[in-house]
């Protein structure tokens, strides 16, 4: 069955700069989409960015452009997000998620937490 | 970007009642060219990621129960629990898959009266 397992909980100060992975497996890692989505604690979803695993190619929301960057690596079926310049608004459940065509999200990681505190 | 708005915020409904979630967006999802609608809803339980119920506004995902349904057209859409369960409670949000960026809804709270 697919399964998407992110990277642990991360504390980070505030300018810092951090990397989360999600890697795959149950399924052909270059024929889905993944998605980031993200929410703040005790806020709704925020839907930021999403690869074509199989050509690398992204795309952003607007918001991130520029500070976040999605990359894959289909040797070991993984998919990573770098997001710079953390701000305390920053801080949120970070989910990688994939679906057909990078359409819905029928599959999400366990959400990884991104603390940002000095 | 797509506006995805929903209401109510929250809803409190009996068990075994009808719940209804309205999803508007600020222009069409509606894709001429195969007639379908790029619409997604989704259940999130506390201290749980995110379980798609519905896409294409109106086909549920498998194993989702029949008492979840979705409706609607173009810019208007419409998540209904037909007979609410105790499990059912959760926040709702509806999702826009039309274009980039994939907009949410600020999603709707859902508990019992």
């Amino acid at each position: 069955q697919v399964q998407l397992v992110q990277s642990g909980a991360e504390v980070k100060k505030p300018g810092a700069s951090v990397k989360i992975s999600c890697k795959a497996s149950g399924y052909t890692f270059t024929t889905n989409y993944m998605h980031w989505v993200r929410q703040a604690p005790g806020q709704g979803l925020e839907w930021m960015a999403i690869i074509n695993p199989s050509d690398g190619s992204a795309s952003y929301a607007q918001k991130f452009q520029g500070r976040v960057t999605m990359t894959s690596d289909t040797s070991t079926s993984t998919v990573y997000m770098e997001v710079s310049s953390l701000t305390s608004e920053d801080t949120a459940v970070y989910y990688c998620a994939n679906g057909p065509g990078g359409q819905w999200q029928d599959h999400w990681g366990q959400g990884t937490l991104v603390t940002v505190s000095s | 970007d797509i506006v995805m708005t929903q209401s109510p915020d929250s809803l409190a409904v009996s068990l075994g009642e009808r719940a209804t979630i309205n999803c508007k967006s600020s222009q069409s999802v509606l894709y001429n060219s195969n007639n379908k609608n790029y619409l997604a809803w989704y259940q999130q339980k506390p201290g749980q990621p995110p379980k798609l119920l519905i896409y294409w506004a109106s086909t549920r995902e498998s194993g989702v129960p029949d008492r979840f349904s979705g409706s609607g057209s173009g810019t208007e859409f419409t998540l209904t629990i037909s007979s609410l369960q105790a499990e059912d409670v959760a926040v709702y949000y509806c999702q826009q898959y039309y274009t980039t960026p994939r907009t949410f809804g600020q999603g709707t709270k859902v508990e019992i009266k």
